[in-house]
């Protein structure tokens, strides 16, 4: 089934310690996101990558960094986690076209941060 | 600013009962909205609205969007206790650049109790 797929489901890392996370999709397609969702709160985005083209969120820390090597491939590196940062992170993916983009984004099970 | 209001933020219900979960917004360069179901995992796709007054529907959910009076509705009919979740409302709005993130509201957080 094409799906997305994110690793590890659970990652517990150390105040300061720099911590990659990870998502692939097989649904091929030239958009992928990263949102962080802290608890009972609503995903917020933090950055896209249309094929090759980073976008980032005027309000993302730059503590937080992504890599695209390939269209399968998303990484969320976290170059120094604080507290706040513990979350949960979510990848999702869509269809994007540049006459406009109405295709819903399908989202991986999400990633949750716990530093310590 | 734009700003998306989900009412109520709870609802607690029983089974079998009918409910109606609002979202309201004031959203520059409109593009579509989209209602997403988020149990203890990702949220999943329920649907996306882009005409006004045009339902759409699966099953026991239905939503339909007034872009005059810039509100959505959505409905689910004949509740289950696997209705439980959060329910979010996100919109997407058009900057030109053809791929733009959902913005979300809080949420609706509705339990039905058997």
């Amino acid at each position: 089934d094409a799906m997305v797929i994110q690793n590890p489901r659970y990652q517990v890392t150390q105040f300061g310690k720099p911590v990659t996370l990870s998502c692939s999709q097989t649904l091929n397609h030239n958009v992928m996101y990263w949102y962080q969702q802290k608890s009972s709160q609503a995903p917020k985005l933090l950055f896209h990558y249309y094929d090759k083209d980073f976008n980032n969120e005027a309000d993302t820390p730059d503590n937080f960094q992504s890599r695209r090597p390939n269209t399968s491939f998303c990484f969320l590196d976290i170059r120094s986690p604080g507290l706040g940062d513990a979350a949960m992170y979510l990848c999702a993916t869509s269809r994007g076209s540049a006459r406009g983009f109405y295709n819903e984004q399908f989202f991986g099970p999400g990633t949750r941060l716990t530093v310590l | 600013e734009d700003k998306v209001v989900q009412s109520p933020l709870s609802l607690v219900v029983h089974e079998g009962d009918t409910v109606t979960l609002n979202c309201s917004y004031e959203v520059t360069n409109f593009r579509s909205l989209l209602w997403y179901k988020q149990e203890k995992k990702a949220p999943t796709f329920l649907f996306m609205l882009t005409s006004s007054g045009i339902e759409k529907k699966s099953g026991r959910l239905s939503s339909i969007l007034d872009k005059k009076e810039l509100f959505s509705i959505l409905n689910i009919t004949a509740t289950q206790t696997g209705d439980s979740a959060v329910y979010l409302c996100a919109f997407k709005m058009y900057s030109g650049g053809g791929a733009d993130g959902l913005t979300f509201g809080k949420g609706t957080h509705l339990i039905i109790q058997p």
